[in-house]
């Protein structure tokens, strides 16, 4: 069983607030991953980090930013929340050994902004 | 830029019958290609990963093949059950990330 874990499960906010999703694995991981799934659509990577202090945006655009400064920790902070942000957050993490790099999701996020 | 279809967008039958589910990619140039299992509300669970070398994995009623020349790949479900009704999502490598397809829901009716 995969052991990571996000927080908040559900979190509805208004307009122009701040907020922090986050997301802790126990299991030494060094990359971590944060995806954006939309209800019945396509995950789509917005955030990656392969090791403390190393973080990259993803495929999609995205308004939010991440930071990696210990290996089980990665949240990711909306500075100023909009109705276009209500979405899934999904975080994940990996190692990659000789049997290949299978990944691990949390539970994910809801985010409602009204 | 990796492309990935999942054919059909859905599906629905009765308990016992077999399930195939289809992934095809459009750029064969991948590490591994995994299979995942994702329940309403809930985050995704690593079912199957092949790796690119490998032609097809296995795990209990579960068996995933992969024609990498093809860019394919198939889910097959044996003797179903209500309890594998979920969305089922194919994911392939390229290093360091993954591109998802749409997902195929499935549901088995008792």
């Amino acid at each position: 069983e995969a052991d990571i874990y996000q927080t908040p499960r559900y979190l509805v906010i208004g307009t122009g607030k701040k907020i922090t999703l986050e997301c802790s694995q126990t299991m030494g991981h060094d990359k971590m991953y944060w995806y954006q799934q939309d209800p019945g659509m396509e995950l789509h990577l917005i955030h990656y980090s392969y090791g403390v202090n190393s973080t990259e945006k993803g495929d999609l655009s995205s308004e939010s930013t991440v930071s990696r400064i210990r290996t089980e920790h990665f949240p990711l902070t909306l500075e100023s929340a909009r109705p276009s942000h209500t979405s899934q957050y999904l975080c994940a993490s990996s190692r990659t050994t000789g049997s290949g790099n299978t990944i691990y999701f949390g539970e994910g996020s809801w985010l409602t902004v009204v | 830029k990796q492309e990935v279809t999942q054919i059909p967008a859905a599906l629905s039958v009765p308990e016992g019958e077999n399930l195939v589910l289809n992934c095809s990619f459009t750029d064969s140039a991948i590490y591994n290609l995994q299979w995942f299992r994702q329940d309403p509300g809930k985050g995704l669970t690593s079912l199957l990963l092949i790796q690119s070398s490998q032609r097809e994995q296995t795990s209990g009623r579960l068996n995933a093949s992969l024609d990498k020349s093809s860019g394919r790949s198939t889910l097959y479900i044996a003797a179903s059950q209500p309890g594998d009704s979920a969305t089922y999502l194919c994911a392939v490598s390229n290093d360091y990330k993954l591109s998802f397809g749409a997902g195929t829901t499935v549901t088995v009716r008792a």
